[in-house]
Formats: C-alpha cells, structure tokens, sequence
C-alpha cells in the first residue's frame, strides 16, 4: 500500500532515556514533516525536510534530532527524555513541486514517558 | 502570526441532523485552508481543502466546507450526521510558498447521540 508509515506505533520509556522514531513515505514526496500533538490534542510543526535538508525548525530543545538518510525517511531521535516529550508524533510528506499543498499523515507514534 | 481559532470546543449533535463547525484564520495572502479528521486513536483523515476557484468544496464522506475571504473563515458542513461521524475535526492553514508547514486550530470534538 502506498502511505506514510511510523514505527513504533506505541513507545513507553523512563525519563532520561534516549529514543528513535522512523517514518517512512513511499509516496514519492520529496518533503517531509514531524508535528507533536499534545494531551489537549493540540497539533504543532517541529520540523521539515526537503530533500533532506532541514527546512523548518521550529522552537524544539535540541535533545530533537532530525535525520533524514534519503527523501524517503525522516526520523527523529530525541535525547534525555522528559516527562513532557509525552505526546503523540506525526510524521506527513507532501510534494512540493506541481503539487497542492496537500499534506499525508502517517498512523502517529504515541510516546510515553514515565 | 498566522493562527486558526475553531471556537467550538465541543460540539454534540443528534444522528441525521445537520453540523456546522466553524473554523477562522489569519494569514496575510491567500490561504490554503484543510480540513482533517482524526478518530479515537487514529491518524489525520483530509476531509477537504481549498486552494483556488470555486469556494464552496465538496469533500469525502458527505461533507463541505465554504471559503469566505470577507469573514476569514472556511466553515465545515455536512446536512445529516451519522454516528460514524463522532470524532475530532482539524481546521488548518498551509502557509503559501515555500515548504509550507501547516498551521492548525486547536480541534473540535463531535459527539453523535443515536
């Protein structure tokens, strides 16, 4: 199927650790987006990559890393964890070029933070 | 800034009657203006989006929404609600030019009664 996927699906951890997310478009979309939806539902960018190259960021701690090894996948590795990292996390793609702006979103990654 | 209100937080509806949920932005330029809807535990669904021409668009499951630049507003419609319908609606702007992030209200729950 074609679509934007995430793994894990469900991530529990103790504060501190470090963990990844992955994502993966096989839409043929060259940008690439992470927004965090908090426990309000509330959505917000955090990053984008075009090509791999880091387009947007927003005002995310730095413990937030992006990496984008090819316009297929775009991960983001977050260090020390904190309590409120507890979120779920959306990975979109889109199109940029001749396209309509339309974002695709993957499944979300609900992190939990203990 | 760029923002979005939905000023409906929750909205409650009776199977098989009509839903308006209203959805008001402010950007500068012309808006590209989306509607999303994310079930319990799931991913952003696109209902509908509005880039140019006609102002009233038709989307998937039944619904429309209308573009009213004089009102900034691109209000959300469907004339007989299902209970199928019960979840939470995104308003959102994508920012023209560039690789535009999107930027979303903060959500509209809808309950259905049967």
């Amino acid at each position: 199927d074609t679509a934007v996927s995430q793994t894990p699906k469900y991530l529990v951890t103790q504060m501190g650790n470090d963990k990844s997310i992955k994502c993966e478009q096989n839409l043929g979309h060259d940008t690439m987006y992470w927004y965090k939806q908090d426990s309000k539902k509330f959505l917000k960018i955090m990053f984008s990559y075009n090509n791999k190259e880091l387009i947007i960021n927003e005002t995310v701690p730095n413990r937030f890393s992006p990496k984008s090894p090819d316009k297929a996948h775009l991960n983001l590795h977050i260090n020390s964890l904190e309590l409120g990292d507890s979120a779920v996390y959306f990975c979109a793609s889109r199109r940029t070029s001749g396209g309509d702006n339309e974002q695709f979103f993957g499944p979300g990654t609900r992190l939990t933070v203990l | 800034a760029q923002s979005v209100t939905q000023p409906d937080i929750h909205i409650t509806v009776s199977e098989g009657a009509s839903l308006e949920l209203r959805c008001n932005y402010s950007y500068g330029a012309t808006p590209y203006l989306f509607w999303y809807v994310q079930s319990p535990g799931q991913g952003l669904q696109l209902l509908l989006k509005y880039f140019s021409g006609d102002t009233l668009v038709q989307g998937i499951k039944g619904f429309e929404a209308e573009f009213k630049r004089s009102q900034s507003s691109f209000n959300l419609r469907k004339p007989s609600v299902h209970w199928s319908d019960a979840a939470e609606y995104f308003c959102a702007v994508g920012l023209s030019g560039g690789y535009n992030k999107l930027i979303f209200g903060a959500g509209t729950r809808l309950a259905v009664h049967p």
